[in-house]
């Protein structure tokens, strides 16, 4: 079956732009998670979204937003980019709740300049 | 709030040797452990994981972690490994209920010809 769809897979934004990422979980996957990947911080949470109801939140500032549909598939916006939000977006999914363990997609680098 | 630490930030080994890298986590409760790879501007692929019982897992690719409650490790072991192993590894725990796993910082391995 196909496994976590993110797109794009490569963005470039100016700073104070806006972005929008999409993340398409495994079929049957009801919960998406997203992580921001960056040389200096790792692999940090942002939220995790379950039957279209955010779950869980990590410290992020509220530019950093997302919205779950019906048929699973995630998306998050960041708005008014920053320099520092550089970095590579992860999307997981997993099949219900609990770190059962998750399927990670392959990522949105994003850049902004 | 769980925390993972991996004491090495990067280990060479040469190919048929074998390979240990290390993983201590804190959190009150047992936890679920997973150890997670990453091959340059991919996503995380799961090797294994734990949540109870037998504290020897057998993963994907011949790796094998050991949980060790009395220590707090969940050490990722392979017994000869291969160049095409290179990559990031990156140890994560997660608690019931929570998709808020905690990545430690990784650790890059190289293999020597």
């Amino acid at each position: 079956k196909a496994g976590v769809t993110q797109t794009p897979r490569y963005l470039i934004k100016t700073r104070g732009q806006q972005v929008t990422l999409s993340c398409s979980p495994i079929s049957g996957h009801r919960s998406v998670s997203w992580y921001q990947q960056t040389p200096g911080q790792g692999l940090q949470f942002l939220f995790e979204y379950f039957s279209e109801t955010q779950r869980n939140k990590g410290n992020f500032p509220g530019r950093f937003s997302g919205r779950q549909f019906s048929n699973s598939r995630s998306e998050m916006n960041v708005s008014t980019l920053e320099l520092g939000d550089s970095a590579l977006y992860l999307c997981a999914s997993s099949a219900a709740l609990g770190a059962r363990g998750y399927t990670f997609g392959s990522g949105t680098r994003l850049t902004v300049v | 709030a769980q925390s993972v630490t991996q004491p090495d930030i990067h280990i060479t080994v040469s190919e048929g040797a074998s390979l240990e890298l290390r993983c201590n986590y804190s959190y009150g409760a047992t936890p679920y452990l997973f150890w997670y790879v990453q091959s340059p501007g991919q996503g995380l692929q799961l090797l294994l994981k734990y949540f109870s019982g037998d504290t020897l897992v057998q993963g994907i690719k011949g790796f094998e972690a050991e949980f060790k409650r009395s220590q707090s490790s969940f050490n990722l072991r392979k017994p000869s490994v291969h160049w095409s192993d290179a990559a990031e590894y990156f140890c994560a725990v997660g608690v019931y209920n929570n998709n808020d796993m905690r990545f430690g910082a990784g650790t890059r391995l190289t293999v020597k010809p």
